[in-house]
């Protein structure tokens, strides 16, 4: 199966920061891969999919590149509302497989 | 809008059949899937599976397709679960989702349910 590793586990981040979020695919995934957002508690959010492409009603800020093994997701200007868990997926083959999560906390 | 309600048993003792139904309000008839995800406390996402949504094409996770059965009910507008002889590893949130295909991809659940605890335990 394909395996996804994301990078860091968690960061500490202030409002108004620019926050990254890499994943790596253990092969070529295309441009097959999804981000989520979960919150303490709560079902998680499909914020990306197509690695690029915003899912409605998710701000702008957020975005996401890359194709192959290599992704990214960027929050361009941390919000209150965007401390959680961030969780890549991989939709290549009939095994969906997910990242560790990263989570982003308050500095 | 879609919904997706959960319903089953929090508390499940060791080596007996977990069992947990989402019932569908206001879905689409486009072709479209049925799957079950679930999260150990504190951990992260395992996809378990996922049912076309008039049954018949079924994937597994292979680490647990010995032991899974997905079904749907279309005259309830329901599909279920089934994991069988469980033990503490399988604690965990368990959500239903829907997700969308494409040619040959399942694509990513666009749709959650609330998501139910489910303890292993005697």
């Amino acid at each position: 199966d394909i395996q996804m590793t994301q990078s860091p586990s968690s960061l500490s981040a202030s409002v108004g920061d620019r926050v990254t979020i890499t994943c790596r695919a253990s092969q070529d995934i295309g441009n097959r891969l999804a981000w989520f957002q979960q919150k303490s508690g709560k079902a998680p959010k499909s914020l990306i999919s197509a690695a690029s492409s915003l899912r409605s009603g998710v701000p702008s800020r957020f975005s996401g590149s890359g194709s192959g093994t290599d992704f990214t997701l960027t929050i361009s200007s941390l919000q209150p509302e965007d401390f959680a868990t961030y969780y890549c997926q991989q939709y290549s083959d009939h095994q969906w497989t997910f990242g560790q999560g990263t989570k982003v906390e308050v500095k | 809008q879609l919904q997706l309600q959960q319903s089953g048993p929090g508390l499940v003792k060791p080596s007996e059949t977990l069992s947990l139904t989402c019932t569908v309000s206001g879905a689409s008839t486009s072709p479209q899937y049925w799957g079950w995800i679930r999260q150990p406390p504190g951990a992260g996402l395992e996809w378990i599976g996922s049912i076309f949504h008039t049954g018949g094409t079924v994937y597994y996770n292979p680490s647990l397709k010995s032991r899974v059965t997905l079904s749907v009910d279309t005259s309830k507008s329901q599909f279920s679960l089934r994991l069988s002889s469980v033990t503490a590893t399988d604690t965990a949130v368990y959500y239903c989702a829907r997700h969308g295909v494409s040619g040959y991809f399942l694509l990513p659940p666009d749709f959650w349910g609330q998501g139910i605890l489910v303890t292993v335990s005697s």
